[in-house]
């Protein structure tokens, strides 16, 4: 079983359409959440830490469920600018563990 | 934030040629750096963990003597890929932290290609 499991994608949505993304980690002494967007060919670049209590940054909700090992990242209103690979990691003592990612492209 | 560099960006050699990727950290000390590696619509995959004097920690599966890394200062980390093959052309990045549970800081990634 992979470190941290995410959505297969890829997601092909509507400008202005929502999108939820899902990730599930398997070790439950992990530390830190986080989600990564990372552009065709480019370094990956933080985009919103996880926190239990849930947060939201604009557009963008993030959701940690300790008990289940689940994270989800909720895009409201999406944007062409959008359309990325987006990355769910988490960290356990220091240690970053990569999801696969899922694809998303926001169409006109 | 915090600023990491690569050199090369992109670098493409022959077979069985050695490449040597360098990762800086340009206004922090990384006591800790990481090198991961990304095969096309694959997520990134870690190599190997690097502390600023010793010897690297590399993963399971990951040759150490194909992968030479070298630690030599806490702004400096390098990546040789010795005796390159086709199926190592990927793309290797690099990322640094200061401290144990600190940001990773990543780098901008080199494309290696090998024909």
């Amino acid at each position: 079983r992979k470190e941290v499991e995410q959505d297969p994608g890829p997601f092909n949505v509507p400008e202005g359409a929502t999108v939820a993304f899902n990730c599930t980690y398997s070790n439950s002494a992990s530390q830190s959440f986080f989600w990564y967007r990372q552009d065709c060919r480019k370094e990956p670049k933080l985009l919103m830490s996880v926190y239990s209590s849930g947060n939201e940054d604009g557009r963008f909700t993030a959701q940690l469920n300790r008990a289940s090992q689940y994270i989800s990242l909720l895009i409201r209103d999406s944007k062409l600018s959008d359309s990325a690979t987006y990355l769910c990691v988490v960290t356990s003592e220091g240690d970053m563990r990569f999801g696969a990612g899922t694809r998303l492209t926001v169409k006109p | 934030g915090a600023v990491v560099s690569q050199h090369p960006s992109r670098v493409i050699c022959k077979s069985g040629t050695s490449v040597k990727i360098e990762c800086r950290s340009l206004d922090f000390q990384a006591t800790t750096m990481f090198w991961y590696r990304q095969f096309p619509k694959q997520s990134l995959m870690l190599m190997a963990t690097s502390n600023e004097g010793s010897k690297a920690t590399y993963e399971q599966g990951v040759e150490k003597d194909k992968f030479l890394i070298n630690h030599a200062s806490l702004t400096l980390s390098t990546l040789t890929v010795t005796s390159a093959h086709p199926e190592d052309s990927s793309f290797y990045i690099c990322s640094a932290r200061l401290t144990l549970l600190g940001t990773q800081y990543f780098g901008p990634g080199t494309r290696l290609t090998v024909l």
